[in-house]
């Protein structure tokens, strides 16, 4: 099955430090989300995003599906983005619904 | 709010107990999933139903019994289970293709004793 790594596993910020989070995959993909769980095992959806890039507020991400990797960028971080950041994918497929490959996760610690 | 919700929460169960955990979704998807969330281990995808007919079982102990009545609806029966069972289980849906978003429920924590 496809392989997903995120790097890296754990990252310590000051608060007001920008950040990369990045995810590897070994197989062509047709869905890519980024989550952020939260300590109470809440995943909190923050991208779709097969390819290409995207923007929302601080958080932005870039999938570049030819190079097989996707990258979260966190800027200006708070202590409310600490928690787990998830990638997660799915291969083509014959088109019906198909379940998630995670990643092990990124441990972020945004200190005061 | 995700529009997907799960009960019970929590659960503590013994490993005679039969129990079931609840999902729900209010977002007319057409797709549901049973995802296991073990200490130190990835996210694992247990089943998957489309149009309530199951499409995915990952090699799921039979201790652990999914049902799907209707396309809102998705309980996953539990019984004689062990110990090492004791995780976080995660509902999710979709529409009825890979290339969509999947919306995550809050999970129910269950302990094993």
């Amino acid at each position: 099955g496809i392989q997903v790594e995120q790097s890296p596993p754990d990252l310590i910020l000051q608060e007001g430090a920008n950040s990369t989070l990045r995810c590897n995959f070994s197989d062509s993909v047709n869905n890519l989300q980024w989550f952020h769980q939260n300590p109470w095992g809440q995943l909190i959806n923050l991208f779709y995003i097969p390819s290409g890039t995207k923007q929302n507020g601080r958080l932005s991400a870039t999938t570049v599906a030819t190079e097989r990797y996707s990258l979260l960028y966190i800027s200006s971080s708070q202590t409310t983005d600490s928690g787990v950041y998830f990638c997660a994918v799915v291969t083509y497929s014959g088109g019906g619904a198909d379940g998630l490959t995670f990643g092990k996760g990124t441990h972020l610690i945004i200190q005061p | 709010e995700t529009g997907v919700t799960q009960t019970p929460r929590h659960l503590v169960m013994g490993m005679t107990n039969k129990k079931s955990l609840k999902c729900e979704q209010h977002l007319g998807h057409n797709a549901m999933y049973w995802y296991k969330q073990s200490a130190k281990k990835p996210l694992e995808l247990m089943f998957v139903y489309n149009f309530k007919e199951q499409t995915e079982n990952n090699s799921v102990p039979s201790r652990f019994s999914p049902e799907c009545p209707n396309s809102s609806h998705l309980f996953l029966h539990l019984h004689t289970l062990q110990p090492e069972d004791s995780a976080l289980y995660l509902c999710a849906s979709s529409q009825d293709r890979s290339q969509e978003t999947q919306y995550f429920g809050p999970g129910t924590r269950l302990l094993v004793l």
